[in-house]
């Protein structure tokens, strides 16, 4: 079936810092990759996505290039910033998993002034 | 409205009672899911409407959990005598349908059962 894995615990770093959240897959076919942000008290909201190999996903600073070879979306953003802090998600959809949505756990980035 | 829309924000419940949460999809959207979010298991899909095909709902936990779409628009998700496990929030998202095509999520609806 398809799964998504992300790295484990939450994440905290100052601000400027360089932000890296891991994101491996497992799917059959060709699945489209995400990711999804979590702000305070708010609903999910679509960051980027790719949904062919080797595409770049990019917005607000944030990229995740999709890795057929790695099975991986990884997340990265050069520097951030304290409105950043959020819980971020990685998602997958395949054509065998009938356009659902499988998510990985989430990861708590806190970023500190 | 230009979004996903979900009533009640919040639902308190008793135990044993039957709850019923609604979601209006984005204008034109096909497509229809419901997912739940709990602490324990994170992000969980429930049910699927796509147009006039049959709902997919391999997802849903039990056969207390049952939903249905009317007229291609608004959706329904019904629990029946509600046990404390299903406090979550329960997510709805549509999309244009097609396989790639991405899903916008409403605020949810904050169940917690006593």
């Amino acid at each position: 079936g398809n799964s998504v894995t992300q790295m484990e615990g939450p994440v905290t770093l100052s601000e400027e810092a360089f932000l890296t959240i891991n994101c491996t897959y497992t799917a059959t076919g060709y699945p489209s990759l995400f990711w999804y942000v979590q702000y305070p008290g708010e609903g999910l909201q679509l960051l980027l996505k790719a949904t062919k190999a080797d595409d770049k996903g990019s917005n607000k600073g944030f990229e995740a290039t999709y890795r057929k070879e790695t099975t991986s979306f990884h997340l990265e953003k050069g520097s951030v910033q304290v409105s950043d802090s959020a819980v971020y998600f990685c998602a997958l959809t395949s054509r065998d998993g009938n356009n659902r949505l499988a998510f990985g756990k989430g990861n708590q980035v806190v970023v500190i002034p | 409205g230009a979004g996903v829309s979900q009533s009640p924000s919040n639902k308190v419940t008793e135990k044993g009672k039957d709850v019923e949460l609604r979601c209006d999809p984005i204008s034109g959207h096909t497509a229809l899911y419901w997912y739940r979010q709990s602490l324990g298991q994170g992000l969980e899909f429930l049910i699927y409407f796509q147009g006039n095909s049959a709902p997919d709902k391999s997802g849903l936990p039990s056969d207390r959990f049952s939903a249905e779409r009317t007229g291609g628009s608004v959706s329904t998700l019904t629990i029946q005598r509600t046990q404390q496990e299903d406090s979550a929030v329960y997510l709805c998202a549509s999309s244009m349908g097609g396989l790639r095509e991405t899903q916008y999520f409403g605020p949810g609806t904050r169940l917690l059962v006593l």
